[in-house]
């Protein structure tokens, strides 16, 4: 049964970076056409996807976000990770990882597994 | 990037029939996907493609679309039906290449 699992500090200073890993267990990421994603949840507000990333390491993101953030893949360690730079009180959300098809190559919405969240808040 | 469109809130009387929409662009081109995110709980897909559903859904759970516009229907909604629905699809627009999610539609199952 895949599994994914989030981790990373709670708690950033503003002007920090964020950085959570997403460890997955039950199949290796390398395997299958999938992407592996985030997205994030903001307190009592809907979904956001931040970006994805491919096991060959081609990665798209969220064009609103796409200045800030780096999505990278360990596949040693069967895990994938997010950066985001310069955060701000309006990053503070439940950030979830979650795989999803592939579909030509390029990512389809089809989020399938996630993990269960992880609330980071961004205060000083 | 692309926009979806939900209405925030819907009610459904125990039993009945309950249509979700979502509107935009992108669906002209793509399914939409369906996911039911309960309190506390990381969203589940519940609808995928063209009228999909991953093993454990229920089959009162159906998807449709036409033009602008994708719908779920939940025919003859349950207690444990009262969630936030989210739809998303692909965005494509321009050079972009991502995916988009809808601002999601509270149930409530009277």
């Amino acid at each position: 049964q895949l599994q994914l699992q989030e981790s990373g500090p709670g708690l950033v200073k503003p002007s920090e970076t964020l950085s959570l890993t997403c460890t997955v267990s039950g199949d290796s990421i390398s395997s299958g056409t999938y992407y592996w994603g985030w997205i994030r949840q903001p307190p009592g507000k809907g979904l956001e996807w931040i970006g994805s990333i491919y096991n060959g390491g081609t990665t798209y993101y969220n064009p609103s976000l796409k200045s800030r953030v780096t999505i990278s893949v360990d596949t040693s360690k069967n895990q994938f990770s997010l950066k985001l730079n310069s955060v701000t009180a309006a990053d503070t959300a439940v950030y979830y990882c979650a795989r999803h098809e592939s579909y030509g190559g390029n990512p389809t919405g089809t989020f399938d597994r996630w993990g269960q969240g992880t609330l980071v808040t961004v205060s000083s | 990037s692309s926009e979806l469109t939900q209405d925030p809130a819907v009610s459904v009387a125990l039993g009945q029939t309950v249509r979700i929409t979502c509107q935009g662009d992108s669906l002209r081109n793509f399914f939409a996907n369906w996911f039911q995110q309960k309190p506390g709980q990381a969203p589940i897909l519940v609808i995928y493609g063209q009228n999909n559903r991953p093993s454990g859904i229920p089959d009162r759970f159906s998807g449709s679309s036409s033009g602008n516009t994708a719908s779920l229907t939940i025919t003859g909604a349950q207690a444990e039906d009262e969630a936030d629905y989210y739809c998303n699809t692909r965005d494509t627009s321009g050079n972009h290449r991502g995916v988009v999610f809808g601002g999601g539609t509270r149930l409530t199952v009277l």
